[in-house]
Order: C-alpha cells, then sequence, then structure tokens
C-alpha cells in the first residue's frame, strides 16, 4: 500500500484558515486521495477526497499538486469543531477502496 | 438517512471467550467494511463484504471472521479472545463503487479482562 506521511499536530487559532499538508511520493495513477477526520470519541468522517483535480465542497478544500506527490486539505475557516485527528488516505481504485489509516495529523484550534 | 449503527457500543469479555458484533449499514449501502482502533496500532483494516461476500482482508489471525446477510447487515466474530483484542471496532459503509466515501459507526468499544 501506498503510504502517506502527515505532521503529528498542529494548532490553529480559531476563524482562521488551515493547510493540513500530507506527502505521498509512492502514489500510484489509480490511488485516490481522501481525507478522513475523527472527531473525540466518535468513529472518522468522510471529508473529502480526490484523483487529480483539486476538489471543493461544503467542508473542505483539497489542493492536489501537479505531480500528485502531495496534497493539502485547506479549511477555510477553523471552529472549536474542527478540532480532531485529519488522516490523509490513499486507497488504491483495484482494492475494492480498503483504507489504510497512517498516524494522521492532530488539529488542535485555539478560540 | 439513518446513520450506521453498530451495537452493543461497550462489551466487556474475559480471555477465552468469543464475542459476536453487529453492523446495520445505511440503507442502500450493500458494502460494510470492519476496523480495529487501538492507541497502539491505530485504525486498521479487518475485512470488507458486499453481496454476502467477503472482498478484502486484512492482517489479522483466523479468530477474526465475519458475514454479511442478504439485508446487507453484518456481523464479525472474535474467538478466543486475547487481552490485546481490546479496541474500538469500528464498521463502515458505502456504496460499492471506486473512490466513494465511507460511513462509519460510533463503534463498539470491547474490553478484554
Amino acid at each position: 500500500d501506498a503510504k502517506t506521511t502527515q505532521p503529528n499536530s498542529m494548532e490553529s487559532n480559531e476563524e482562521e484558515p488551515v493547510h493540513l499538508p500530507c506527502n505521498h511520493s509512492t502514489i500510484s495513477g489509480t490511488d485516490y486521495i481522501h481525507w478522513y477526520r475523527q472527531l473525540p470519541s466518535q468513529g472518522p468522517e468522510y471529508v473529502i477526497h480526490g484523483l487529480t483535480s483539486n476538489v471543493n465542497n461544503r467542508m473542505a478544500s483539497l489542493a492536489i499538486a501537479e505531480d500528485r506527490k502531495s496534497s493539502t486539505l485547506i479549511l477555510h475557516r477553523a471552529t472549536l469543531r474542527d478540532a480532531a485527528v485529519y488522516y490523509c488516505i490513499l486507497s488504491d481504485n483495484n482494492a475494492g477502496n480498503m483504507l489504510t489509516f497512517g498516524g494522521g495529523t492532530r488539529l488542535m484550534v485555539k478560540p | 438517512k439513518a446513520g450506521v449503527t453498530q451495537t452493543p457500543r461497550y462489551l466487556i469479555k474475559t480471555r477465552g471467550q468469543q464475542v459476536t458484533l453487529s453492523c446495520s449499514p445505511i440503507s442502500g449501502h450493500r458494502s460494510v467494511s470492519w476496523y480495529q482502533q487501538t492507541p497502539g496500532q491505530g485504525l486498521q483494516f479487518l475485512f470488507e463484504y458486499f453481496s454476502e461476500t467477503q472482498r478484502n482482508k486484512g492482517n489479522f489471525p483466523g479468530r477474526f471472521s465475519g458475514r454479511q446477510f442478504s439485508n446487507s447487515r453484518s456481523e464479525m466474530n472474535v474467538s478466543t479472545l486475547e487481552l490485546g483484542d481490546s479496541a474500538l471496532y469500528l464498521c463502515a459503509s458505502r456504496v460499492w463503487t471506486s473512490g466513494n466515501e465511507q460511513f462509519f459507526g460510533p463503534g463498539t468499544r470491547l474490553t478484554v479482562l
């Protein structure tokens, strides 16, 4: 499985944008880039995913580098409820969409 | 739509016993995956079922098994429990299409004494 590298933790101020980086230098052409987050005492929650182009949804934006070896999850205005562990995951199109979670980035949001 | 539901939410067992956990997917979702989450190993994939057939399997011993019923509900079973099986067991459902998002349940917290 292709692996991802994320910082262990990041801090942000409330109502400011947050850029969460992810490196995936061994990504293959069929790998989707997924982001999930896990709030305390809850199961993971889907945030966004993409293949080659940048993606936007109501929760966040996903910026994918042209060579696809890195990506950035952008939360446009962090709130206290965004404090969670954010996981960047590669999922092989041909592997039944099995998700291989790494350590993730623990995002702390300061009021 | 109702979300993914898992029962029971909490469970305490002793070593050597077996346990069965249940997962009801979101209506219309025919794929169900199971994950184990521990502080030491993080989130690890156990297996995925679609149309009552196991489609993918993670690197877990044979004591971990599962099945899926015709209504897409799934169960996982762990036999001969060990202390190290104490974990949060998460179930996720999705539409069976590549790249689609998975929806996770709240998990079952299993404690093995």
